[in-house]
């Protein structure tokens, strides 16, 4: 079964309002990973988060991680057409391996 | 630098047909990965590798080998295809898995097994 689970499935928003998606993960990690993708392309590596962090920033990405409840989220400000896309939630363990979730998918309305 | 280049992009083969899908990255990363993706789903890993000569199975290794002769190409053999194969494929790589790098990944090969 899937390590990362994204929630919620899809998500509707305007321009310039802020956009939440949530992935919640079932083993201990060392990092959780953020990606999108653009209909029909590779995935793109948005920003990284390790597991002695909570709170990271990357222009208008914000993104949270609280090992407890095995969760994280992902926080895109002042949204923009050009943000739609899914996004993958990933994580890392020490077994070497990365698990992807089944993403959000994210419209952006101009 | 290209990145990660994967060939071909588009593949259609009948049942039973074996292939490889080429992976290659000129990065000098040691940590190469196939995934699949199908329609609406996230990527589920098929195999990977943390170095050459070295690979591992992942999620759904079943009906794919793989073998990493040297660090730069991670290939993928199909060896008997089956319509359950039809996916889009994805290779990725990083500097050092789990230690804090993100992917990069392939444009993706699209596969239709008929």
């Amino acid at each position: 079964s899937q390590q990362g689970e994204e929630d919620p499935q899809a998500l509707s928003i305007q321009e310039g309002e802020n956009a939440t998606m949530n992935c919640s993960y079932k083993t201990s990690i060392n990092n959780l990973q953020w990606y999108r993708q653009n209909s029909g392309r590779g995935l793109v590596h948005l920003i990284l988060i390790r597991s002695n962090e909570r709170e990271k920033h990357s222009g208008r990405l914000r993104v949270t991680l609280d090992t407890s409840k095995k969760s994280s989220s992902l926080l895109i400000t002042a949204s923009r057409a050009a943000d739609t896309a899914s996004y993958f939630c990933a994580t890392d363990t020490n077994a070497g391996k990365s698990t992807f979730g089944d993403g959000t998918t994210l419209t952006v309305k101009p | 630098n290209a990145g990660v280049t994967q060939t071909p992009k588009f593949q259609v083969l009948k049942t039973g047909q074996s292939m490889t899908l080429q992976c290659a990255q000129d990065m000098n990363h040691e940590y190469m990965s196939w995934y699949r993706q199908d329609p609406g789903m996230g990527l589920r890993l098929i195999h990977y590798s943390v170095g050459a000569g070295i690979t591992d199975q992942g999620e759904v290794p079943n009906g794919y080998n793989v073998s990493r002769s040297t660090t730069e190409d991670f290939p993928l053999r199909l060896l008997s295809a089956a319509p359950s194969q039809t996916s889009v494929y994805f290779c990725a790589s990083s500097k050092i898995q789990g230690r804090g790098d993100g992917y990069t990944f392939g444009s993706g090969t699209r596969l239709t097994v008929v």
